[in-house]
């Protein structure tokens, strides 16, 4: 029973348009989210996060929201660049876990096209 | 400035052979985790170890065994490996009061 979900296992963009990744989760426990960024042959990078008291975190080209009554966040790329194309995982912190846990969707595999 | 460095990078196992992953972090991390990453399944969680001389069950723990040698140092453990354990394995480390990892690149094991 996968607790955190990414529905789309990859998404096209042109490059220079936006790229939207979706994320939706289970456990209304989860109080802090993030989203990592996983080229080939290496490990997952941490690219952006957001706590569950806030909607919207902003970094650069990078955009993350946040719907706790949808259970729902999604990342925003404005723009989309060559270089962002990578596998992206979301991933979720349950409240009092002592070992600060990460439960991570199953990823999106992003390909922006020059 | 190495991070988390895990080796071998790859590995081939026939089925019931032994092998130890071992990962390493040079950041003074208290936290280590060990997770599997599988086609379609994200991350999964095999084992933690909060900190030094404490170890703990993730989601997939069935067939592994983890020691956390000291502060720097958590191995996974193989005992008798299956092809069902064929996927990439990450070891991640994290500081006191930040939830992001830090992962290491990864070590692809194929069980033949």
């Amino acid at each position: 029973d996968q607790q955190v979900k990414q529905n789309s296992p990859s998404l096209s963009v042109q490059e220079g348009r936006i790229s939207i990744l979706n994320c939706d989760y289970t456990n209304s426990m989860f109080d802090y989210f993030l989203w990592y960024k996983k080229y080939p042959a290496e490990g997952p990078t941490f690219l952006i996060s957001i706590s569950s008291i806030k909607d919207k975190n902003e970094d650069g080209r990078f955009t993350v929201f946040l719907n706790k009554s949808a259970k729902h966040l999604s990342l925003h790329i404005v723009p989309s660049q060559p270089g962002d194309s990578a596998v992206y995982f979301c991933a979720a912190k349950r409240i009092n876990n002592a070992g600060n846990m990460l439960t991570f969707g199953g990823g999106t595999r992003l390909m922006v096209k020059p | 400035n190495a991070g988390v460095t895990q080796t071998p990078k790859f590995q081939v196992l026939k089925t019931g052979q032994s092998m130890t992953l071992q990962c390493a972090q040079d950041m003074n991390h208290n936290s280590m985790y060990w997770y599997r990453q599988d086609p379609g399944m994200g991350l999964r969680l095999i084992y933690y170890s909060a900190s030094e001389g404490t170890t703990d069950k993730g989601e997939v723990p069935n067939g592994y065994n983890v020691s956390r040698l000291n502060k720097r140092e958590f191995s996974l453990r193989l005992e008798s490996a299956a092809p069902s354990q064929t996927s990439v394995y990450f070891c991640a480390s994290r500081e006191v009061d930040y939830y992001g990892y830090t992962f290491g690149s990864g070590t692809r094991l194929t069980v033949v």
